[in-house]
């Protein structure tokens, strides 16, 4: 069964260093998604691409975070510095398509900011 | 925005007895509602899903109901086993807001055998 993947699992760094996080959504899907989950929380969206082009990235702290799918299939989201409250799991999701479309998620990253 | 809320945030049950867990949402033009269910250390996996021209579904043990009047839909699961055992998360989303989805905030099942 095709999955999302996701590098690396787990990630530890200390404050104002920069972060790189890589996801491969699963072969086909058009729609990739980045979520932010809180320990305790559900996720919450920060990007979401249609092929290459960003489609909402309302919630994406443009001041340190950054996002990128250059050629519409995999896609990196950096986070430069990192702040203590950046500590989360980064979620990487994908669908078919974009309207109403079942969306899978992968193992996820988890970040400790120290 | 849409905003969904969802309880219990915890939920202990023995084995063998069924579990419901209830969220509500608030924008009427939400029209896709999925449940998922999130492992320690894994990504939420998708288990059942339903949109807004149903009230209701049914797959084996799990099944979910949806009330449009009153925005609210609601997780069922009978027989509980212990690996029933996670955190389960529901979530709505609208075709206006381009698939995104919000979450309510989960239920921690406990099933003791």
């Amino acid at each position: 069964e095709a999955e999302v993947a996701q590098s690396p699992r787990y990630k530890i760094t200390e404050k104002s260093q920069a972060v790189a996080f890589w996801c491969d959504p699963i072969s086909g899907h058009a729609t990739l998604y980045w979520y932010r989950q809180i320990l305790g929380q559900g996720p919450e969206l920060l990007v979401q691409f249609q092929d290459e082009s960003v489609v909402d990235d309302s919630q994406l702290p443009k001041d340190r975070f950054s996002a990128e799918r250059l050629k519409g299939v995999d896609s990196t989201l950096k986070i430069q510095p990192a702040e203590l409250g950046d500590s989360a799991m980064y979620l990487c999701a994908s669908s078919l398509a974009i309207i109403g479309d079942t969306q899978y998620f992968g193992p996820g990253t988890r970040l400790t900011v120290l | 925005g849409e905003n969904v809320e969802q309880h219990p945030s915890t939920l202990s049950v023995q084995e063998g007895d069924s579990a419901v867990i209830k969220c509500t949402y608030s924008d009427s033009a939400s029209n896709y509602f999925p449940w998922y269910k999130q492992e320690l250390g894994k990504g939420p996996q998708l288990i059942i899903d339903i949109r807004s021209n149903v009230g209701e579904k049914k797959d084996q043990r799990i099944a979910v109901t949806l009330n449009k009047t009153a925005k609210h839909f609601s997780l069922h699961i009978t027989e509980t086993q212990p690996e029933d055992s996670a955190v389960y998360f529901c979530a709505a989303s609208t075709n206006n807001a381009g698939n995104m989805l919000t979450f309510g905030g989960g239920t921690r099942l406990m099933v003791k055998p």
